[in-house]
């Protein structure tokens, strides 16, 4: 596919469980993006990545949050001991170095019960 | 920190008007972008301004970067029940290419526009 794809497109979990979303970014971009968006608000930035390397983790809200991302290709987002006010939708955006332009997914909707 | 306040947060019209969706911050950004966003979807590029003063048109819809780049608006001229959606701006922050474009978006507009 040409574009952003996100994985699983909903995600139902039970509070104090983990959870993992996973981006596949636009083939040969460098830079992905996570966001979340709360509903009915616009998109608070989570983490940068630059390759494999993630040199902007400023907008991670708590250790329970971390990501990876296996070389220029696909990343994970996990939650661990995840909380109601994780419930949100997770995107993922990846953009070519350089370039202002980011490409987004459609996003994971985790709800937390 | 740098905000974008974002406004109206609400618009509901009838086909045919005339509407300006507001993007202001006090700080600088090196670009600014303008997103639409459908349910279930994740946002889509409409335009992208980087000069001051800088002024762009997509068919019936109007983009304008104010001179000193920290605000912006939107015109959508006659509109359409197919403009419905999520409008959000997007500022990338003036810095070091190493911490990426990183946007910092306002809270979005929704507009429903009614037939």
């Amino acid at each position: 596919g040409a574009g952003v794809s996100q994985s699983p497109s909903n995600k139902v979990t039970e509070k104090g469980k983990d959870v993992e979303l996973r981006c596949d970014p636009i083939s040969g971009h460098t830079a992905l993006y996570w966001y979340r968006q709360r509903l009915g608000q616009g998109l608070e930035f989570l983490i940068y990545f630059q390759g494999n390397s993630a040199p902007d983790k400023s907008g991670l809200p708590s250790d329970r949050f971390s990501a990876e991302r296996t070389g220029e290709s696909v990343s994970t987002l996990t939650i661990q001991r995840t909380q109601q006010e994780d419930s949100a939708v997770y995107l993922c955006a990846s953009s070519q170095y350089n370039s202002n332009e980011q490409f987004f997914g459609p996003g994971t909707r985790l709800t937390v019960l | 920190t740098q905000l974008l306040e974002q406004s109206p947060q609400f618009l509901s019209i009838q086909e045919g008007e005339n509407l300006t969706v507001y993007c202001n911050s006090s700080s600088v950004f090196s670009s600014l972008q303008w997103y639409r966003q459908e349910p279930g979807e994740g946002p889509v590029l409409l335009v992208t301004v980087v000069t001051g003063g800088e002024v762009k048109k997509l068919k019936r819809l109007t983009f304008q970067f104010g001179d000193a780049r920290k605000d912006s608006s939107l015109h959508i001229t006659a509109a359409q029940p197919g403009d419905t959606g999520l409008y959000l701006c997007a500022g990338a922050q003036v810095g070091l290419m190493e911490y990426g474009n990183k946007l910092v978006f306002g809270a979005g507009t929704i507009l429903r526009v009614k037939s």
